[in-house]
């Protein structure tokens, strides 16, 4: 099956700092990857959606400014929370399409973001 | 707005027990999946379901679709401990997937 890398997997920050997460194919190339933030016990909740090359789309709500997200190429994305505050604190989960049938949804492993 | 709901959110159930878990969606789509997330991970793929009247089965899982009445089922048959966890469905639309609610599943021994 396809490889989808998430990385860090745990990150502790300081209130107004910036922490980036990255997410990378890594046996495929993505044509479109995926952001979501699930809260305890809840489901994901669709952040962003970016394809390589062009800026990412963003869900009602989400600051754009905030969650800054790079699709720089067709096999890493990167998502950076900037200036984060304690209620940025979240897991984050990235994931990829590879554009072919039946467009299925490779995970990867999850960012736990705590701001203190 | 498609909405996906799943039923029922909390499970508990004891080992040996069969049960199932339904996946109502709002909208048309041919494309359904099942996803498993354990504590602290992110989700693993268990099915993707692609026309109707699929049926597919995996250990003591089997996940159906029915895209007339817009309802998959998650079968667990004579559960196990190891089966514990939270289970998503998701539907395919346009180039957007959306989550169901989940549902969190307990088996007792």
């Amino acid at each position: 099956g396809a490889v989808v890398s998430q990385h860090p997997s745990w990150v502790i920050c300081k209130s107004g700092t910036s922490v980036k997460i990255e997410c990378r194919s890594l046996d495929f190339q993505a044509t479109t990857m995926f952001w979501y933030r699930q809260f305890p016990k809840q489901s994901l909740m669709l952040m962003a959606t970016s394809n390589e090359g062009s800026k990412a789309t963003y869900e009602q709500g989400v600051e754009k400014d905030k969650f800054l997200i790079n699709h720089a190429s067709l096999t890493l994305s990167t998502l950076t929370v900037t200036s984060a505050h304690p209620e940025d604190s979240s897991f984050y989960i990235c994931s990829a399409d590879r554009g072919v049938f039946p467009g299925e949804l490779f995970f990867g492993e999850g960012s736990r973001l705590t701001v203190l | 707005e498609l909405k996906v709901e799943q039923n029922p959110l909390f499970l508990s159930m004891q080992e040996g027990k069969n049960y199932t878990i339904y996946c109502n969606y709002s909208t048309t789509s041919d494309r359904l999946y099942w996803y498993r997330q354990d504590p602290g991970k992110s989700l693993e793929s268990l099915f993707v379901l692609l026309s109707n009247g699929a049926v597919k089965q995996e250990g003591r899982l089997m996940a159906s679709l029915d895209t007339k009445a817009r309802l998959s089922t998650l079968h667990i048959t004579a559960a196990v401990h190891d089966l514990s966890a939270t289970y998503f469905c998701a539907v395919k639309a346009g180039n957007q997937f959306y989550f169901g609610t989940g549902t969190s599943l307990t088996v007792i021994p």
